[in-house]
């Protein structure tokens, strides 16, 4: 079975400055998708970025990028110029189409704070 | 356009009773899914649907949990006696489905409490 891990609990940040969430996952599929969700206090998952592991070059969505090293299976986040209202939960996810079905696998998530 | 929409947002009830919760999915959305979270667990997996085909159901904790689509488009969520661990948010998402990729579309949730 696929598992996410999420090894920070809680991190913190400066204002402007640039922090990098982490993110490994275990899986024996070959191709698969991974996402970065954010959900602040109001409740939504709101998708932050996601990345197709048969592409190398690694996504990028304005102050959002990821470090996709696919055979080390880590996924990371990195969020540069940090602003006040990206402080929120931020969970990775792997998703996968075995048996036919499709869902989620879900990391425990990281808290993260951001300072003015 | 208008996203995911659950409904009620928050619901107390006691322990033993029934409760129905409500996900309207993104108009034109094939695939439905409804996930639970809580503290101990994080975010699982409950049931996913797609189109007409039979739902996955292998997340639904125990038989006093059920779901159904009705129109392939409204979802519910039945939970049936319920119990205290049954305390959480479930949330529900959709997607275009069948399209490689196409990323989850989460509601805000609701939140359940059982006294």
């Amino acid at each position: 079975a696929q598992t996410v891990t999420q090894s920070q609990p809680e991190m913190s940040v400066q204002e402007a400055e640039t922090v990098t969430l982490s993110c490994t996952y275990d899986t024996s599929e070959s191709d698969y998708y991974l996402f970065w969700y954010k959900q602040p206090p109001s409740r939504q998952m709101i998708l932050v970025i996601r990345q197709e592991a048969y592409k190398q070059q690694n996504a990028t969505e304005n102050r959002f990028s990821v470090n996709f090293q696919k055979a080390a299976k880590s996924f990371s986040l990195k969020i540069s110029d940090s602003q006040l209202g990206d402080a929120a939960m931020y969970f990775c996810a792997y998703r996968t189409t075995q048996g036919g079905s499709e869902k989620l696998v879900f990391g425990k998530g990281t808290k993260l704070t951001v300072n003015p | 356009g208008a996203g995911v929409s659950q409904s009620p947002s928050n619901k107390v009830t006691e322990k033993g009773k029934d409760v129905e919760l409500r996900c309207d999915p993104i108009s034109g959305h094939t695939a439905l899914y409804w996930y639970r979270q809580s503290l101990g667990q994080g975010l699982e997996f409950l049931i996913y649907f797609q189109g007409n085909s039979a739902p996955d159901k292998s997340g639904l904790p125990s038989d006093r949990f059920s779901a159904e689509r009705t129109g392939g488009s409204v979802s519910t969520l039945t939970i049936q006696r319920t119990q205290q661990e049954d305390s959480a948010v479930y949330l529900c998402a959709s997607s275009l489905g069948g399209l490689r990729g196409q990323p989850q579309h989460f509601g805000d949730g609701t939140r359940l409490s059982i006294l």
